[in-house]
């Protein structure tokens, strides 16, 4: 089946610091992919919709500045958390769904966990 | 705006039996995709489930099956034979029409435990 992939799967900073993360599918392309951030034993909470090409569309309280995203191809989407802070720790998952249907699956990464010291 | 409430934080069966989990949604759209999600310690998510909201049959996966009531907005997962494979958290979740392609709007999640 489909796969996407996220890079790195853990990363350790320094408050203050950027990191990057990184989101791909791998056997097929996506036009939109999707930037969640999750709790320990809580929901996934949509961040914001990356669109090949254009702007990202982020939900109402997400801060667009400190939450970067680049979907600069079919098969690749950046989410960048600037000037990290420890309430920027948390699990990050990205997601994207296969062919032109929301009733055809949506595919998940891996997840990348961020721990800003 | 949709919501999805899962009104079950925790949940636990014996292997073999059977579980039903419990969700259900709100929404103002005619045309909306309702799933059920794993994830296991992993954190990966896996589709457990996925029903049509047009579709009056229940959809069923192997041991997994929904009770998909449209006029109370519910949608409840049960879970036959339960292994201990199954253990992890489930999320409700549901696409509606008109927002997003793919957007989905998660339930608070239940965290199921198999006891051997």
């Amino acid at each position: 089946g489909a796969v996407v992939s996220q890079h790195p799967s853990r990363v350790i900073c320094k408050s203050g610091t950027s990191v990057k993360i990184e989101c791909r599918s791998l056997d097929f392309q996506a036009t939109t992919m999707f930037w969640y951030r999750q709790f320990p034993k809580k929901s996934l909470m949509l961040m914001a919709t990356s669109n090949e090409g254009s702007k990202a569309t982020y939900e109402q309280g997400v801060e667009k500045d400190k939450f970067l995203i680049n979907h600069a191809s079919l098969t690749l989407s950046t989410l960048t958390v600037t000037s990290a802070h420890p309430e920027d720790s948390s699990f990050y998952i990205c997601s994207a769904p296969l062919g032109g249907s929301p009733y055809n699956e949506q595919f998940f990464g891996p997840g990348t966990r961020l721990t800003v010291l | 705006a949709q919501t999805v409430t899962q009104s079950q934080p925790e949940m636990s069966v014996q292997e073999a039996e059977t579980v039903t989990l419990s969700c259900t949604y709100d929404t103002s759209e005619s045309d909306y995709y309702l799933f059920w999600y794993k994830q296991p310690p992993s954190r990966q998510m896996i589709l457990v489930i996925r029903q049509e909201a047009y579709k009056q049959q229940n959809a069923t996966e192997n041991r997994f099956s929904v009770n998909f009531q449209k006029a109370a907005k519910s949608f409840s997962l049960k879970i036959s034979d339960s292994q201990l494979g199954d253990a992890a958290m489930y999320f409700c979740a549901e696409w509606a029409g008109g927002t997003s392609y793919g957007k989905l709007t998660f339930g608070q999640g239940t965290i199921l435990t198999v006891h051997p």
